[in-house]
């Protein structure tokens, strides 16, 4: 599989490889993080998510690490598919009342046959 | 049995007009939010509601107006559309509270051009 940052806009893989994105969040003191998939002309639907006391979780064909050091996220798709191609956001927020999604630019994944 | 719905899906109409779009969630729901989506696909909250009150607002032009009639419903009223309105605007609802995690559901967007 292949990673690439924020700056890279687009991801292709081949279909079965493993996919991994990152995402490098800005603040500090969120505590709860989201990855998000959107298809074409849908909204943003929920993939998995991770609170800061773990550095791993683990979904179906999904796991999310976190790295709260250096303010990294990233999400690994296994034996991706045809039906995984999207644009992928993460998004970090704080807990607590008035709290607010913040979303990071989309990375599309691009699933070759 | 869609969770977060709006209305219209698309949405074209000239400049200088007021539109506006509607949002319903039956998740039973306590705050919802709109976003702005642009050609980019940059997301970016513009304002949130927690049972009808007004939480969050971004710096957003005040020719937006967003009302609450109750915790289910959140709409869009634009006036003086310009074409930098143009977007895809998308409601959210969350549970909110204290020691809640904030995981949004997404309506399937509104997607706003300006001509």
């Amino acid at each position: 599989g292949e990673s690439v940052g924020l700056h890279l806009p687009t991801l292709s893989v081949q279909e079965g490889d493993n996919s991994i994105i990152n995402c490098a969040y800005s603040n500090s003191a969120s505590d709860y993080f989201i990855w998000y998939k959107q298809e074409s002309g849908k909204g943003p639907q929920f993939i998995i998510d991770i609170r800061s006391n773990m550095d791993k979780r683990q979904g179906q064909r999904v796991t999310v690490l976190l790295n709260k050091t250096v303010k990294h996220l990233s999400l690994q798709i296994a034996a991706t598919q045809p039906g995984d191609s999207a644009v992928y956001f993460c998004a970090e927020s704080t807990t607590g009342a008035n709290s607010k999604l913040t979303f990071g630019k989309g990375i599309t994944l691009s699933v070759r046959p | 049995d869609t969770a977060v719905s709006q209305t219209p899906k698309y949405l074209v109409t000239q400049m200088g007009n007021d539109k506006s779009i509607k949002c319903e969630q039956n998740l039973g729901h306590d705050t919802m939010y709109w976003y702005k989506q642009d050609s980019k696909k940059f997301l970016k909250i513009m304002f949130s509601y927690n049972n009808k009150e007004l939480i969050i607002n971004e710096t957003v032009p005040n020719r937006f107006s967003p009302k609450s009639p109750d915790k289910a419903h959140l709409n869009l009223h634009i006036n003086s559309l310009e074409l930098g309105d143009s977007a895809v605007y998308f409601c959210a609802s969350s549970h909110s509270g204290a020691q809640i995690y904030n995981e949004q559901f997404f309506g399937p967007g509104t997607r706003l051009t300006v001509l």
